[in-house]
């Protein structure tokens, strides 16, 4: 059981570089996630998408942008990369359906360093 | 603003102790508190609470939901030391899509 996999584990790029970072389900989720985490901040939102051919800002949009490829990929696209972009990425997806929904799963993580 | 706030923000217990999280919320249209164990990589999932179903339990861990006082309690009885995680906790609003508003976790170091 796959899960959520995510490509790269590990990435360190210099300033203004470009860089995707790509993420895959197999659980035949409508909605993904793209979330960051820095060091006492918990996870924060970055992009969503609802169903295959929506996306929609998060909490911390600015300098990123985002592809639902099609119902199992979702990449997160840096275009010209910042230090304070250095962070741990997590992709999730989840089936929210009706009532009280379901859990997100989570992807393993891209751990970026800009240098 | 949606808001979670997560104490304590550390906590450090010996072998066998009890331990109580806390997990308190402000959010518009609440739908539903989830608790989350975080090791090395990937969060995974450990409860989640709604005005249906306001206490789970699993094991050692158990959780309830207070809506009144718009928070939620993570309980560990008997810990080991691969209870040794952050524990976040996060919110759902109705309407639209499974967004998840994330409080700064809890890192719990259980030493033997």
């Amino acid at each position: 059981n796959a899960g959520v996999t995510q490509t790269p584990k590990f990435q360190v790029l210099k300033t203004g570089q470009s860089m995707t970072l790509q993420c895959a389900q197999d659980m035949n989720h409508n909605s993904m996630y793209w979330y960051r985490q820095d060091p006492g901040m918990g996870l924060r939102l970055i992009y969503y998408s609802a169903s295959e051919g929506t996306t929609d800002k998060g909490e911390v949009p600015n300098g990123y942008n985002v592809s639902r490829l099609n119902k199992r990929e979702f990449s997160l696209r840096l275009e010209s990369a910042a230090p304070s972009q250095t962070s741990v990425y997590f992709c999730a997806s989840s089936d929210p359906g009706q009532g009280v929904g379901q859990p997100q799963h989570f992807g393993d993580g891209t751990r970026l360093s800009i240098l | 603003e949606d808001k979670v706030v997560q104490s304590p923000l550390s906590l450090v217990v010996h072998e066998g102790d009890t331990v109580t999280l806390n997990c308190s919320y402000e959010v518009t249209n609440f739908r539903s508190l989830l608790w989350y164990k975080q090791e090395k990589k990937a969060p995974t999932f450990l409860f989640m609470l709604t005005s249906s179903g306001i206490e789970k339990k699993s094991g050692r861990l158990s959780s309830i939901l207070d809506k009144k006082e718009l928070s939620s309690i993570l309980n560990i009885t008997a810990t080991q030391t691969g209870d040794s995680a952050i524990y976040l906790c996060a919110v759902t609003r109705r309407g639209g899509s499974e967004k998840l508003v994330f409080g700064k976790g809890t890192k719990l170091t259980v030493n033997p």
